[in-house]
């Protein structure tokens, strides 16, 4: 079946720096890819939609800026907390989907700001 | 704004049980609904899916069945195993290539 492999599973950080989050679809091309954000106890919230080589579009409330997103090969899409503050830990999770198959998740990364 | 909820937080059952777990839904113009179960720290793993064409749809020991007319999805469980213990949701959406609104989760606890 349909994997989606996401790298790091766990990472800490210290307040201020930046962590990159990378989203792997390793047996089919994805051409969209999403991006959750999920806080303890609650649902998945989308963050932002990625297709290929185009920029990502993202929800309201979800500053493109601080949350940078790459989708540079229909294979791999990246997610960037900038400047990440200890209101950024989060589990983040990413999709990936091809047409219109049922999206496939990662197994998330869960951020830590210290 | 338009979103997908589930009627109960949690759900306690025994071993060898039937669950049911339910869900609603606002946006009459989802045609595309998929149960997932998320295991702690992991990500959500697909169970079973329907489209709105149809009203109930069976997997292995699992069935989805949707009633458009009162927007509302549920997902039944046979003989309810310990392993089947996870948060379950129900996500919707609108039309290819858009992405999944999740509801909001119901923990399903199983005892033996």
């Amino acid at each position: 079946g349909a994997v989606v492999s996401q790298h790091p599973s766990r990472v800490i950080c210290k307040s201020g720096t930046s962590v990159k989050i990378e989203c792997r679809s390793l047996d089919f091309q994805a051409t969209t890819m999403f991006w959750y954000r999920q806080f303890p106890k609650q649902s998945l919230m989308l963050m932002a939609t990625s297709n290929e080589g185009s920029k990502a579009t993202y929800e309201q409330g979800v500053e493109k800026d601080k949350f940078l997103i790459n989708h540079a090969s229909l294979t791999l899409s990246t997610l960037t907390v900038t400047s990440a503050h200890p209101e950024d830990s989060s589990f983040y999770i990413c999709s990936a989907q091809m047409g219109n198959s049922p999206l496939h998740f990662g197994n998330g990364t869960r951020l830590t700001v210290t | 704004g338009e979103s997908v909820g589930l009627h109960l937080p949690t759900l306690s059952v025994q071993e060898g049980d039937n669950s049911i777990i339910n869900c609603a839904y606002s946006n009459s113009a989802s045609d595309y609904f998929i149960w997932y179960k998320q295991e702690s720290g992991k990500g959500p793993q697909f169970i079973i899916d329907i489209r709105s064409n149809m009203d109930k749809r069976q997997g292995q020991r699992v069935t989805v069945l949707l009633n458009k007319t009162v927007k509302h999805l549920s997902l039944q469980i046979a003989a309810t195993q310990p392993g089947d213990s996870a948060v379950y949701f129900c996500a919707e959406k609108k039309q290819a290539g858009t992405a999944l609104i999740f509801g909001k989760g119901t923990t399903l606890s199983v005892s033996s």
